[in-house]
């Protein structure tokens, strides 16, 4: 079946500019969640939805950052005002429910570079 | 706090050797352990996991991670390595939350070489 999917898969924007990372899970997932990698480093947690809401935002770096789930399956993350230290590929992945023993799905990831 | 450490930045071995990749946790209550193998550009591949049960846990490509809770370690293993086995590997353990955030160590480049 289909993986996890994200566009666009290469995101090269200017600094100050507004930007839009989408990701389509696993159907039927109905946990979403975001992470974010930078270069040398294993993925941080950004934020997850359980169905349509945000169920945890801690990890979201300021409030520049923002995402979205309005129907429960797509989701996109909205970054303001993009800084040069915003560069890193961001991780989408998907479960079956968010339950600690539930098996992340990954996909290919957005890289984004703030020039 | 919860954490997730990977000692070695990069694990040499010759193709047919046996493998391991060292993963040492920190988490409140009961965890949950993950492997997950990323190629260059691409996004994390599961390969296994440990929930309870049988400390050692057989995932894919032929991989193996033994859970140590006195140690808190899940080291990843396998008998034989293939030089295809070469990417970067990560250990993450879930948030003792229990809503599915993941913790991941700072990944181990293994390099299998013929």
């Amino acid at each position: 079946g289909a993986g996890v999917s994200q566009t666009p898969s290469n995101k090269v924007t200017e600094k100050g500019k507004y930007v839009e990372l989408r990701c389509d899970p696993i159907s039927g997932h109905t946990a979403l969640y975001w992470y974010r990698q930078s270069l040398g480093q294993g993925p941080e947690f950004l934020i997850y939805f359980q169905g349509t809401g945000a169920a945890d935002d801690s990890g979201l770096p300021n409030d520049r950052f923002f995402a979205v789930r309005p129907e429960g399956s797509v989701s996109t993350l909205k970054i303001q005002r993009t800084e040069r230290g915003d560069s890193a590929v961001y991780l989408c992945a998907s479960s079956r429910y968010n339950q600690g023993r539930e098996t992340q799905y990954f996909g290919p990831g957005t890289r984004l570079l703030v020039l | 706090a919860q954490s997730v450490a990977q000692p070695e930045d990069q694990v040499n071995v010759a193709e047919g050797n046996p493998l391991t990749v060292k993963c040492t946790y920190s988490v409140s209550g009961n965890p949950y352990l993950f492997w997950y193998v990323q190629y260059p550009n691409r996004g994390l591949q599961f390969l296994l996991k440990y929930i309870t049960g049988d400390n050692l846990v057989k995932g894919s490509y032929g991989f193996e991670a033994e859970f140590n809770k006195s140690q808190t370690s899940f080291h990843l293993k396998k008998p034989s390595a293939l030089v295809s086995d070469s990417a970067l590997y990560f250990c993450a353990v879930s948030d003792s939350s229990n809503t599915g955030k993941l913790i991941f160590g700072q990944g181990t480049t293994l390099q299998v070489k013929p």
